[in-house]
């Protein structure tokens, strides 16, 4: 059974703190991905990556990076929160195949910055 | 600029009868279209997927039409259940490796 796991299900951060969130998969999938799910908006592509130490921005990166020094960890930082980041967010993964993609996602974490 | 669109932001069907959700999307090259369920405070978890070379595929109550013409996909659920309630986003990707998502639509299954 693939399992995407994310560190955190609830976290509560002040404005102008460095959040981190963690993502572990246990598939060996090549390619992670961060979404953040706002109401109205569906989910929004923040950072995605096909390789070890490879990343790309998404649809929203702004106010965000990623790092990816180990295949199965990708890891979301928000660099100086702010209450607009407060949002439900979604870490994904998958393998990296010629014809569909289908993304496993993990549990999410309801991040809220006051 | 919305490539995937899902125009209905909520649907209320009665237990037992057709739902039928709807998608939209604007860019020729997406080539692979998928169904994702989300309950709240979980995941979305996939439920069915389509290719670009076929216009049905059909798993158990779910089945979903795509018709490229006119860049529109639909997911039927029949017949519907309570454990249908969730949220359904379309997604659909195009050789980037990455998906794009609907804004989806929130059904809900009377009894």
């Amino acid at each position: 059974d693939v399992k995407v796991t994310q560190s955190s299900r609830y976290l509560v951060k002040r404005t102008g703190e460095k959040v981190f969130l963690e993502c572990v998969q246990d598939m060996d999938h090549e390619n992670m991905f961060w979404y953040r799910q706002d109401p109205g908006l569906g989910l929004r592509l923040i950072y995605f990556s096909y390789d070890v130490k490879m990343k790309e921005k998404g649809d929203i990166p702004e106010g965000y990076s990623v790092s990816r020094e180990k295949k199965e960890r990708f890891s979301l930082i928000l660099e100086s929160a702010s209450t607009n980041q407060t949002s439900m967010y979604l870490c994904a993964s998958s393998l990296q195949v010629s014809t569909f993609i289908e993304a496993f996602f993990g549990q999410g974490t309801r991040l809220t910055v006051v | 600029d919305q490539q995937v669109k899902q125009n209905s932001p909520s649907l209320s069907v009665q237990e037992g009868r057709i739902s039928i959700l709807n998608c939209d999307y604007t860019n020729s090259m997406f080539d692979y279209f998928l169904w994702y369920k989300k309950y709240p405070a979980e995941g979305p978890t996939f439920l069915i997927s389509i290719s670009s070379i076929k216009d049905k595929n059909e798993d158990g109550r779910f089945t979903v039409f795509l018709n490229k013409s006119a860049k529109h996909l639909s997911l039927h659920i029949v017949p519907s259940q309570p454990g249908d309630s969730a949220v359904y986003f379309c997604a659909a990707s195009g050789g980037a490796q990455k998906l794009v998502f609907g804004q989806g639509t929130r059904l809900t299954i009377n009894p």
